[in-house]
């Protein structure tokens, strides 16, 4: 099993660009969520999807976020424009429900940089 | 509303020294709760978990027991190692209404030879 994919693993823009993140998620898994790490604000949930639908977007910062999942094996993260505040580290993880136990299962991580 | 709350780091050990993590949490209902470790420049990755009260996750030789009356899930290990070093999260994941999983603030680890 290849785990979850995450791409790029680091992107440097300049500010007011467009950033695309992408993932692909463990194959068979109906639920994907997008997380945001930084140093001040920790692990922050920013949307998650099951079965390609847009469960809780609640965690998305502003307008500026979007995200997409058009098919199972594959959602996107776009920041337009994008800003300093911005730069973290964006992860998307993976979980199926079975039974009881949901452990996520996360990707590597988007070195996000904004300057 | 449904939380983890767990130790502030960093925690500074030596090499074998016995490790405690302390985690409780608030929750409605009869949560899943988890620890994942995030090593440097990785993601998170399940450590262990447990699903009710009374059970005992165990990996790696680090366990935690799910502790209903006190609400609490801490994590133990006998003797640490360098490798060990690495932020530690306590997690809880609600098994009715919605899928997320509440993750605690994590807890730094370092580990000297």
């Amino acid at each position: 099993d290849a785990g979850v994919i995450q791409s790029p693993r680091h992107e440097v823009t300049e500010m007011g660009q467009e950033v695309t993140l992408r993932c692909k998620p463990i194959s068979g898994h109906d639920y994907l969520f997008w997380y945001r790490q930084t140093m001040m604000r920790g692990l922050e949930l920013l949307i998650y999807f099951n079965n390609n639908v847009p469960i809780d977007d609640s965690g998305m910062p502003e307008d500026r976020f979007s995200a997409k999942m058009p098919n199972a094996s594959f959602s996107t993260l776009k920041i337009q424009p994008s800003e300093p505040r911005d730069s973290a580290v964006y992860f998307c993880a993976s979980s199926s429900y079975r039974g009881l136990v949901r452990e996520q299962y996360f990707g590597p991580g988007t070195r996000l940089t904004v300057t | 509303g449904d939380s983890v709350t767990q130790m502030e780091g960093p925690v500074t050990l030596s090499e074998e020294a016995f490790l405690t993590i302390n985690c409780t949490y608030t929750a409605t209902g009869y949560p899943s709760l988890f620890w994942y470790v995030q090593y440097p420049g990785e993601g998170l990755q399940l450590l262990l978990k447990a699903t009710k009260a009374d059970d005992k996750g165990s990996n790696k030789g680090f366990e935690a027991t799910y502790r209903k009356e006190t609400t609490s899930f801490h994590l133990e290990k006998g003797s640490v190692q360098v490798s060990d070093s690495a932020v530690y999260f306590c997690a809880l994941s609600l098994n009715t209404g919605g899928f997320k999983t509440i993750f605690g603030a994590g807890t730094r680890l370092f580990v000297k030879a």
